[in-house]
C-alpha cells in the first residue's frame, strides 16, 4: 500500500529556533501534499495545500512566511517553522495524493510530527 | 459554506454497538470518507462511500444517503482498542477533502 514518511516524528527545541519537517511518498508519486495542524482535542485543520514545482495555497490566518512549504519533486515536501514559539507547539501531520488518480483513498496520511517548543 | 457536522463524544460498552452520524452540506459531493485516529497519532482510513447505501468491512459498516446530506459509521462487537476519534470527511466539487471536527468515542468495559 501507499507509504508516506514524516520525518521527525518528536522535536522539543527552545523559541526561536526554525524546524523543517519532511514528508516523503515512498512508493507513489504525490503531485499534490496537505499539512495539517492539530491542537489537543481539536481536529485536523489544513494548513496548506502544497503543489509539485509551484507555490503552496495557504489557508485563511495561515502565515506563509511563518510556515515555509517546498515541494520540489514528486516524492517529497518540506514544511520549516521559522523563529518557533511556543504557540506553535502542535501536532503536525502531512498527507499526499497519489498521482494516478484520486481513487477510493483520497490521501495517505505521515505519522505525524509533535512539535514542542519551550 | 460548507460544513460537516457529528457529535463532540460518544460513549459506548464493550461488546455492544454504536452508530455514529454525519451531516454534510459542501459544494459537491465526490465521496464521503470515514477515518479513526487514536490519540497522538495520524488519521487511518477506515470506509469510503460515494452511492447510498450500506459498506461493510468486517466489524465496521459505512452509510450513506446522498439525498439527505447523512451518513453514518456503525461499528459491532466493540472493542477496548476502538476507543479513538472518528472523523468524517467530504469530498467537494474541487477534490478536497471538508473535515468534520471528529467524534470521541469512549469504550468502557
Amino acid at each position: 500500500g501507499a507509504v508516506v514518511s514524516q520525518h521527525p516524528s518528536w522535536v522539543i527545541c527552545k523559541s526561536g529556533t526554525s524546524v523543517k519537517i519532511e514528508c516523503r511518498s515512498l512508493d507513489f508519486q504525490a503531485t499534490t501534499m496537505f499539512w495539517y495542524r492539530q491542537f489537543p482535542k481539536q481536529s485536523l485543520m489544513l494548513m496548506a495545500t502544497s503543489n509539485e514545482g509551484s507555490k503552496a495555497t495557504y489557508e485563511q490566518g495561515v502565515e506563509k512566511d511563518k510556515f515555509l512549504i517546498n515541494h520540489a519533486s514528486l516524492t517529497l515536501s518540506t514544511l520549516t517553522v521559522t523563529s518557533a514559539h511556543p504557540e506553535d507547539s502542535s501536532f503536525y501531520i502531512c498527507s499526499a495524493r497519489d498521482v494516478r488518480g484520486v481513487g477510493n483513498q483520497p490521501q495517505h496520511f505521515g505519522d505525524g510530527t509533535r512539535l514542542s517548543i519551550l | 459554506g460548507q460544513n460537516i457536522d457529528q457529535p463532540t463524544e460518544m460513549t459506548a460498552t464493550e461488546g455492544a454497538i454504536v452508530q455514529i452520524n454525519c451531516t454534510y452540506q459542501t459544494s459537491g459531493f465526490n465521496g464521503l470518507f470515514w477515518y479513526q485516529q487514536h490519540a497522538g497519532e495520524a488519521p487511518t482510513f477506515l470506509s469510503y462511500n460515494v452511492l447510498d447505501g450500506l459498506e461493510e468491512k468486517g466489524r465496521f459498516s459505512s452509510f450513506l444517503s446522498r439525498s439527505k446530506g447523512y451518513s453514518y459509521l456503525l461499528l459491532k462487537e466493540l472493542q477496548m482498542k476502538d476507543s479513538a476519534s472518528y472523523l468524517c470527511a467530504v469530498r467537494d466539487s474541487n477534490y478536497q477533502l471538508i473535515w468534520g471536527a471528529g467524534t470521541k468515542l469512549i469504550i468502557k468495559p
